[in-house]
C-alpha cells in the first residue's frame, strides 16, 4: 500500500510570513495525526482528526497554527504568521480506527521548516 | 501528565554486538502502549517493537527484544546482532488508551551508531 504522502519536503520562509503543509494519509484511514519535531527532541502531537473532525488540538498554538481536514481525507496545516520558534519536522502520520488490535501509527516523511 | 524519558542521548555498539537503549516513563493509567520508534536520515518514524502494558510477557520482533518493568515503569530496548542499517534516532513513545485521544507521548531520542 502507498504510504503517508506529505509536501513540501522543505521549506525556508522569513519570520512573519505564512506557510502550509499538506498531507495525503493512507487510503481508508479515518485517523490523522499533525506532529511537530523541533531539532533535538521527539516529536510533539498538535492535532489529531477523526475523519474530518477533531478530536485533540490541545497543543496546537491556535493563534498561528490552523489545520483542516476537509472531506476526511487530505489535510493542511498552516502557520500564519511564521515565528522563528516553529522552525522544525512537521510530520503527518495516519491509522486506522477503530483499531484496538493494532495500535502504531504510518508515518510520512515529514516537512523541514527553516525560519529565517 | 505522561512523560518519556531517554537517558542516553548518544549510543555506539560495534556491528555484530548487542545493544540496549534505556527508557522510563511516568504515568498513572494502567491501560497503555509503549513504543520503540526508528528515525533514519529520512525522517519518516518507523516502528520498531510495542508492548501492550497488560501483558508480562516482553515482546520480541526478530533481532530487537524489550525489557519491560512495568512496577519499575521501564521500557528498554535491546538490538541483538546490531547491522549498520540499525545506524538511526530511536525513540521511545507512551501511548495512553483511556480516553479518545491516541496520542504518542515521545522520549528525546538515543542516536545510535553502529560501528563496522
Amino acid at each position: 500500500e502507498a504510504g503517508v504522502a506529505q509536501s513540501p519536503r522543505y521549506k525556508i520562509i522569513e519570520k512573519r510570513q505564512s506557510v502550509a503543509f499538506w498531507c495525503n494519509p493512507i487510503s481508508g484511514h479515518a485517523t490523522l495525526y499533525w506532529y511537530q519535531q523541533i531539532l533535538g527532541q521527539g516529536p510533539k502531537l498538535l492535532i489529531q482528526f477523526q475523519n474530518n473532525g477533531v478530536v485533540d488540538d490541545s497543543q496546537l498554538p491556535k493563534d498561528r497554527f490552523s489545520a483542516e481536514r476537509l472531506k476526511g481525507v487530505d489535510s493542511t496545516l498552516k502557520i500564519q504568521p511564521a515565528k522563528l520558534e516553529d522552525s522544525a519536522v512537521y510530520l503527518c502520520a495516519s491509522s486506522p480506527t477503530p483499531d484496538r488490535t493494532n495500535y502504531g501509527y504510518t508515518f510520512g516523511s515529514g516537512t523541514r521548516l527553516t525560519v529565517v | 501528565a505522561q512523560t518519556v524519558t531517554q537517558s542516553q542521548p548518544e549510543m555506539s555498539v560495534q556491528e555484530a554486538e548487542t545493544v540496549t537503549l534505556s527508557c522510563t516513563y511516568d504515568t498513572s493509567e494502567n491501560n497503555y502502549y509503549l513504543f520503540w520508534y526508528k528515525q533514519p536520515p529520512s525522517r519518516q518514524m518507523i516502528l520498531v517493537i510495542r508492548q501492550e502494558a497488560y501483558k508480562q510477557q516482553n515482546a520480541t520482533e526478530n533481532r530487537f527484544s524489550v525489557n519491560f518493568q512495568k512496577a519499575a515503569k521501564s521500557f528498554s530496548l535491546k538490538i541483538s546482532d546490531s547491522q549498520l542499517g540499525d545506524t538511526a534516532m530511536y525513540f521511545c513513545a507512551f501511548m495512553n488508551l483511556q480516553g479518545g485521544s491516541e496520542k504518542l507521548v515521545f522520549g528525546k531520542g538515543t542516536k545510535l551508531t553502529v560501528n563496522p
